[in-house]
Formats: structure tokens, sequence, C-alpha cells
């Protein structure tokens, strides 16, 4: 399995509230997405980095905003949470070898709640 | 319309079944993931491919660039493949970004 993991795992927080969720890989892996899932919508991209410092935008961007200042971590961050950002939130790391049209590997995700 | 789409949304198979599960796609790509996804969340790769068919253990993708679609089979279907089968597609140049199908349940029942 790819080295990725996701912090925390489950949180619980009020509308208003900054959120930061954290991904963290150890595969050296260029390329890092967060994917938000919804019942009803599948799985949508929020932001994708293609290496350190370089960020852009997904499909659902909008309330959202990313960083990665080492090739390690990417954080994806909730400015002010609001219930409509209550979801299930995935990492996914692919190699970069073919321009980012790799195998992604997921991580095992953030159930988030906004009350 | 969305991008991707699957067929069928729910599926029930007994034990032992052979099953298929349908993709077809509206744009241009570079290429096709089939993933799946167990209760409890975790989401693995079984197979991403551009032509023809591939193969891993009782599991068989295909697709037709031609015809933008793909089908992901399993042969001799046990309860333990009871999961959620996600295709998603590399739009041409997209650096990889996924656009997901919204996935098929399937239950295989003993």
């Amino acid at each position: 399995d790819a080295g990725i993991t996701q912090s925390p795992r489950h949180k619980v927080t009020e509308t208003g509230t900054p959120v930061t969720l954290r991904c963290h890989q150890t595969e050296n892996h260029r390329y890092m997405y967060w994917y938000r899932q919804d019942p009803g919508h599948g799985l949508r991209l929020i932001h994708y980095s293609y290496g350190v410092k370089d960020t852009d935008k997904g499909e659902v961007s909008d309330g959202y905003s990313v960083s990665r200042s080492k090739t390690e971590d990417f954080l994806l961050t909730l400015e002010s949470a609001t219930s409509s950002q209550t979801s299930v939130y995935f990492c996914a790391i692919s190699p970069g070898t073919s321009g980012g049209e790799d195998t992604q590997y997921f991580g095992p995700g953030t159930r988030l709640t906004v009350l | 319309k969305n991008e991707v789409e699957q067929s069928p949304q729910n599926l029930t198979a007994q034990e032992g079944e052979f099953i298929t599960i349908n993709c077809s796609y509206s744009v241009g790509i570079s290429a096709l993931h089939w993933l799946q996804q167990h209760p409890g969340g975790g989401i693995v790769s079984l197979f991403m491919l551009s032509s023809g068919k591939k193969k891993h253990g009782r599991l068989i993708a295909t697709i037709n660039i031609q015809e933008k679609h793909s089908s992901l089979h399993i042969t001799a279907s046990h309860p333990r493949d009871s999961a959620v089968y996600i295709c998603a597609v590399t739009a041409g140049g997209s650096q990889g970004n996924l656009i997901f199908g919204k996935g098929t349940k399937l239950s295989v029942k003993p």
C-alpha cells in the first residue's frame, strides 16, 4: 500500500470556524489531490498540486484553500467552515511520471461534520 | 448530463455469478480508471487503461475508445466483492485530474 495518511480521521466543528486537514505521504510522489465525496455527487476534485508550491483549482474549490510547502504534505484549509462542507475528504497521490496521468493512490479519508 | 455515466447504479448477484458493470463517457480521455470502495470507505485503484483489456485475478476491464465505453467484469463473484465500483476518466492534458462516475453498488449474496 502507498504510504499515505490523513489527519484527523474524524472532525466535528462549528459553522464559521477554520479547519485544516492534512495529507502526508512517504512515497515522494509529485502529484497530490484533494477530493470530496458526497451522496448523489460522487467524488469531486477540490484542489491539486503538481509540485512544491504549485497548486491549482479543481471543480469545487470555492471556500477551500491549499498549501504545499514540502513534497510530503498537502494541507486543505476551510477558512470559515459551512454546513455545505460536511463531507468525506480524500487525499490522493500519483507519481507524476506521465504528467500526472498515472494511477492514483488514495488516503483513508477524513469525515468532517460542520454543525 | 454527467461526463461519466455508470450502469447499473445498484446490482445484486448470487455468489458465483458473472458480473458486468458499464461505464460511458463523453469527453476525450487519456486514461480510464476503475476503483473499488468497500464499506468503511477506503478507495483502491483496480485498473488504469487507455486501450484494450486488462486482467487481474477474477477482474477484467475492457475499453472501447471509439465507442467511449468501458466494462468491468467480475468472474465467479464472491461476497467479498461486495463494494462500490467507481469509474473515472482522466481528460487529456488535465494533469491527472479525475472525473468520476457516481459508482455502482454491488452486493453479492452467498
